[in-house]
């Protein structure tokens, strides 16, 4: 079946301007995950949705960061007003409930901001 | 902040050779995970160890776990130039959302 999808793969942005990072999930799973991977490092924990509730936004590195994920499928990751310390890869992941399953992650869409 | 360290950060090996990655965690855990992330394929489980479990196997994977040392291993035995690839340990640790990866171990096969 298809896996996690995100889009665009690839985004350059200006600084200073806003983008939005798209995770289609597995059809049925419940939790969904966005990561950061800054390079040469292990991807690092964002925020969490249930369905479509935001249980922890704890990772969000700043308030210009909001995700939502309104109808609990797709999920959209916004990020206000880039800086360079943005540039990323934005992973998106889903299981079935939780972190006691595994997550399947979607390919990422590598962010850089000029 | 990151969680796990794995070490060696770097390993290359002949190709046939088995191939042994360490894991340390720092908080109590519910599970550890481990997932491979090369260019083509992105990031992809391999497999999931809970705490009260000491050992599991995958096909030529061999996970192990002490939660007294806080610490996991993954073997891969007869590898392969497709095993090239970075390997992470994540931890779902407990009263927390989502995984905490470790920075990874850099596998190469020499063929």
């Amino acid at each position: 079946g298809a896996g996690v999808s995100q889009s665009p793969r690839y985004k350059v942005a200006k600084r200073g301007q806003d983008v939005a990072l798209r995770c289609d999930p597995i059809s049925g799973h419940v939790s969904l995950f966005w990561y950061q991977q800054a390079l040469g490092q292990g991807p690092e924990f964002l925020t969490y949705f249930q369905n479509e509730a935001q249980l922890d936004k704890s990772g969000l590195p700043s308030d210009r960061f909001f995700a939502e994920r309104p109808e609990g499928s797709v999920s959209t990751l916004k990020i206000q007003r880039t800086q360079q310390e943005d540039s990323a890869v934005y992973l998106c992941a889903s299981s079935w409930s939780g972190s006691s399953y595994e997550q399947y992650f979607g390919p990422g869409t590598r962010l850089t901001v000029t | 902040s990151q969680q796990g360290e794995e070490d060696p950060q770097a390993l290359s090996i002949q190709e046939g050779e088995n191939a042994t990655m360490n894991c340390s965690y720092k908080t109590s855990i519910n599970n550890l995970q481990w997932y491979r992330q090369n260019s083509g394929r992105g990031l992809v489980h391999l497999i999931l160890i809970r705490s009260n479990e000491r050992e599991k196997h995958s096909g030529r994977l061999r996970v192990t776990l002490d939660t007294s040392k806080k610490s996991s291993s993954l073997l891969i035995t007869a590898s392969r130039a497709a095993d090239t690839a970075s390997y992470f340990c994540a931890t779902d640790a407990r009263g927390a959302d989502g995984l905490t990866f470790g920075k990874g171990t850099h596998l190469i096969i020499q063929p």
